[in-house]
């Protein structure tokens, strides 16, 4: 079946504009998470979505982050007035709970480069 | 705030050669999940470990969840290249839902 797409794949954008990141999770995942993963590092937690619950929004970084996850299904990331610090793969992923395991199924990320 | 940590950060092993990367958490754990992500590629969900000193295995894959619920560890045995990639634990403290990644152990497999 398909998996969780992400889209752009690639976006370069000059600094101090303002990007929106679009996640499709799995049909009938009720959870969605939101990570970024700079150049060889870890992934750093940004944002949780669980059904109709208020998300954990305890990752962002700044104010200039924020996320919508409308209908409990698609997800945006928006990031607002662009640094270059921003620059890094931003992972959605969906959380569906098979066997008694809570496993994340990853989309392919976009690259995002801030110029 | 809460850490986990991997050690090595690189391990570079000679095709058939054994494998083993180390995960420790600053705070008890309910959890820890293990993920493997392939170079150009996405996170792929591996195990779910749940009981203190639980042990797991998949193949040529063994992972252990500590007695204290603070470290873990993931033993590959006779790598191959297949193997090649990013190896990340990552942890969840009861009453959350906010998985913290380990800094993760990048392993090169030569032929």
């Amino acid at each position: 079946g398909a998996g969780v797409s992400q889209s752009p794949s690639n976006k370069v954008t000059e600094k101090g504009k303002d990007v929106e990141l679009r996640c499709d999770p799995i049909s009938g995942h009720t959870a969605l998470y939101w990570y970024r993963q700079s150049l060889g590092q870890g992934l750093e937690f940004l944002i949780y979505f669980q059904g109709n619950s208020a998300p954990d929004k305890s990752g962002l970084p700044s104010d200039r982050f924020s996320a919508e996850r409308t209908g409990g299904s698609v997800s945006t990331l928006t990031i607002q007035r662009t640094q270059q610090e921003d620059s890094a793969v931003y992972l959605c992923a969906s959380r569906t709970v098979r066997g008694g395991n809570y496993e994340q199924y990853f989309g392919p990320g976009t690259r995002l480069t801030v110029t | 705030g809460q850490q986990v940590m991997q050690i090595p950060q690189y391990q570079h092993v000679q095709e058939g050669e054994d494998f083993t990367t180390y995960c420790n958490s600053s705070t008890t754990l309910s959890n820890i999940q293990w993920y493997k992500q392939r170079p150009g590629g996405h996170p792929v969900f591996l195990i779910q470990l749940v009981k203190s000193g639980e042990v797991k295995k998949q193949k040529r894959l063994t992972f252990q969840f500590g007695e204290a619920k603070k470290n873990s560890s993931l033993h590959i045995t006779a790598t191959q290249t297949t193997d090649v990639g990013t190896y990340f634990c990552a942890g969840l403290t009861s009453g959350t839902y906010k998985y913290i990644f380990g800094t993760g152990t990048r392993l090169k497999v030569l032929a």
